[in-house]
Formats: structure tokens, sequence, C-alpha cells
């Protein structure tokens, strides 16, 4: 059965810190995984889209890494800020050819920075 | 200058109504989506229209009718509400069906049925 799995469901950090989030999947045939961004009230916004053949990638002070052969996924964040509270949401979609196959959602991390 | 703008954004209705919500998106996009984000937060596509034609339609009731006049619109009509229709409904634009696009999504429409 293809499913994303996240981890940890919620997280709360100081302001300036670093962090962590984890995303596991296990759809097949795999297309490529995209980290998305929801704030509060909005729709998600693209942070990263990672092919198989891509382990790393960064936007900023986030960089996601890919490990096709475990299926694992992680998004970094650096020197964090409050505007960084969000859900981050991994998307993972499966292959089909040169057309947009299925997408599977994550539930998502609801990432809390307090000052 | 929105990308993918929804409207209306807040909506709130009784069992049994039929109500729509309309999406734009300016972007010159080819393929436009509808998603569902039930309260624990998880994200659902129902319907992808590439260019005008209906491409992906997940398992949804048939009371959800997506309309596109053209690649720029699909607008999400619902007929005979139901209580479990309540959601965030997210429409979505992609520059063509492709594997490796980014989409664009709304500010999302919030729909509660009472």
């Amino acid at each position: 059965k293809n499913q994303v799995e996240q981890s940890p469901q919620s997280l709360i950090i100081l302001e300036g810190k670093n962090c962590t989030l984890q995303c596991n999947y296990t759809v097949s045939p795999f297309s490529n995984l995209r980290w998305y961004k929801q704030d509060t009230g909005r729709g998600p916004v693209s942070l990263t889209i990672m092919t198989f053949s891509e382990n790393t990638k960064s936007n900023g002070r986030y960089t996601a890494t890919l490990d096709a052969d475990t299926k694992q996924s992680s998004l970094h964040i650096t020197a964090s800020q409050l505007s960084d509270s969000a859900s981050y949401i991994c998307v993972v979609s499966a292959y089909r050819g040169s057309t947009l196959g299925r997408l599977y959602f994550g539930r998502g991390t609801q990432l809390t920075v307090w000052p | 200058d929105t990308a993918v703008s929804q409207t209306p954004k807040y909506l709130v209705t009784q069992m049994g109504n039929d109500k729509s919500i309309k999406c734009e998106q300016n972007l010159g996009h080819d393929t436009m989506y509808w998603y569902k984000q039930d309260s624990k937060k998880f994200l659902k596509i129902m319907f992808s229209y590439n260019n005008k034609e209906l491409i992906i339609n997940e398992t949804v009731p048939n009371r959800f009718s997506p309309k596109s006049p053209d690649k720029a619109h699909l607008n999400l009509h619902i007929n005979s509400l139901e209580l479990g229709d309540s959601a965030v409904y997210f429409c979505a634009s992609s520059p063509r069906v492709r594997s490796g696009n980014t989409i664009y999504f709304g500010e999302g429409s919030w729909l509660t049925v009472v």
C-alpha cells in the first residue's frame, strides 16, 4: 500500500535553533518527493522537489535530503525563525511515465517556533 | 496579482443546499486541481483537469461536479451538501501534466455544513 508517514506529528523549538523533520514512504514506483510549507489558514507552498537521482536540495534555510534506497527524506531547517511556524507536508509522486502520477500526501509535521 | 485565487474563502451553509466554489489561475498553466483537506490536515486529490479535460477523478461522490469553462478556470459545484463535506477545499494548478512540475495552491475555501 502506498503511504507517506511523517514524524514527529508536532514539534516545538526555540527561535534560532535547528530542527529536522522526517518523511518515510512506501510509494512505488517512485517519481519525486516534494516538501510543502502550509501556514495556518493558507494554502501549501512548495519548498523543494527531488527526483530519484537527487539526494539533497536547498531552498534558503531549508535543506531536504532524499535516500531513495531506504525511502526516507528529511527536511532540515537551520536557524529557525518565528515565521517558520507552519505545517510541513511531505508529498511523494508515483511514477507514470512523463505525466503526473498520483500524489501521496503525508499528514504533515506541525512546527511551532517560540521566541 | 494573485496566482491561484478561489472564492469564497469562507462558506457556511445548511445540509441539503447546493453551493459552488470558483477558482481561477493567471499563471497560464494547463493543469488545474481540486484538493480536499480534512480536519486532520490530510490533503487528498479530488479532480484534475488538463486543458479543460478531466484526467483524474478520484473516488468522489457524484454530488461533486467540477466544471472547467476554460483552462484558467476550474469551478467546483456541490449538490445536496452533507455534514461530512465540511472541510477546506484547495484549488491548485501546474504548468503541464508533468511529473516534476511544481503545483501552486490557492488559499483555500473553508466550507462548513451545519
